[in-house]
């Protein structure tokens, strides 16, 4: 069974672009999760997208948007990138709504470098 | 929202040595506390979990437990190899389900 896949892997942008991300979950999966693991703060929390819908955003700007697709793949998109976007962006999946009650499965990420 | 608070977040043993993280939660709502690995380069992993219903768990070398009343949790890692070098992330979820991470601990094991 395919894991999580995103790519690309690796993306470099300079300032004031748009970066955009992408996310295939596990079969079967409905939840996607999107965190931001920036070097020494640990994973903090994007987005969150269930049966298509927006469910809940972190304490990010605006400018940090996506979107889940009907086949549930889901696309991160970054506006007006700023150096402190540098980051290693993860995607997971899980049955519907589980997250917070079962095991996220991750995939390997996209490596954002803003110049 | 959850907040989750992990020490240390460096620890340095040697080979066979047991380590220990602590993690500390704020809501109490929360009733899922999973345990994630993530090596050099790779995917974070889940390595072990607990419900609230239950204070300890293991398997194999890992084992976590939890105090409800106190609001943490820990993982135990008892003789401990190399290849557990990785940076160790605790979670929880709170009343909104979201897995709230803690900001890692990195474990390095000395051969």
């Amino acid at each position: 069974e395919a894991g999580v896949t995103q790519s690309p892997t690796h993306l470099i942008k300079t300032r004031g672009q748009q970066a955009t991300l992408r996310c295939s979950p596990i079969s079967g999966h409905t939840s996607v999760y999107w965190y931001q693991q920036a070097l020494g703060l640990g994973l903090q929390f994007l987005l969150w997208y269930d049966e298509g819908e927006e469910r809940n955003r972190g304490n990010f700007p605006p400018r940090f948007s996506g979107r889940q697709f009907p086949n549930y793949s889901s696309e991160l998109n970054v506006n007006a990138l700023e150096l402190e976007d540098s980051a290693l962006y993860l995607c997971a999946s899980s049955l519907a709504g589980q997250g917070g009650t079962g095991e996220l499965f991750f995939g390997e990420g996209s490596r954002l470098t803003v110049l | 929202g959850e907040n989750v608070e992990q020490h240390p977040s460096t620890l340095s043993v040697q080979e066979g040595d047991s380590a220990v993280i602590k993690c500390t939660y704020s809501d109490s709502a929360s009733n899922y506390f999973p345990w994630y690995k993530q090596e050099l380069g790779k995917r974070p992993q889940l390595i072990i979990d607990i419900r609230s219903n239950v204070g300890e768990k293991k398997d194999q070398r890992i084992a976590v437990t939890l105090n409800k009343t106190a609001k943490h949790f820990s993982l135990h890692i008892t003789e401990t190899q190399p290849e557990d070098s990785a940076v160790y992330f605790c979670a929880a979820p709170g009343g909104s389900y979201i897995p709230t991470f803690g900001r890692g601990t990195s474990l390095i094991v000395h051969p």
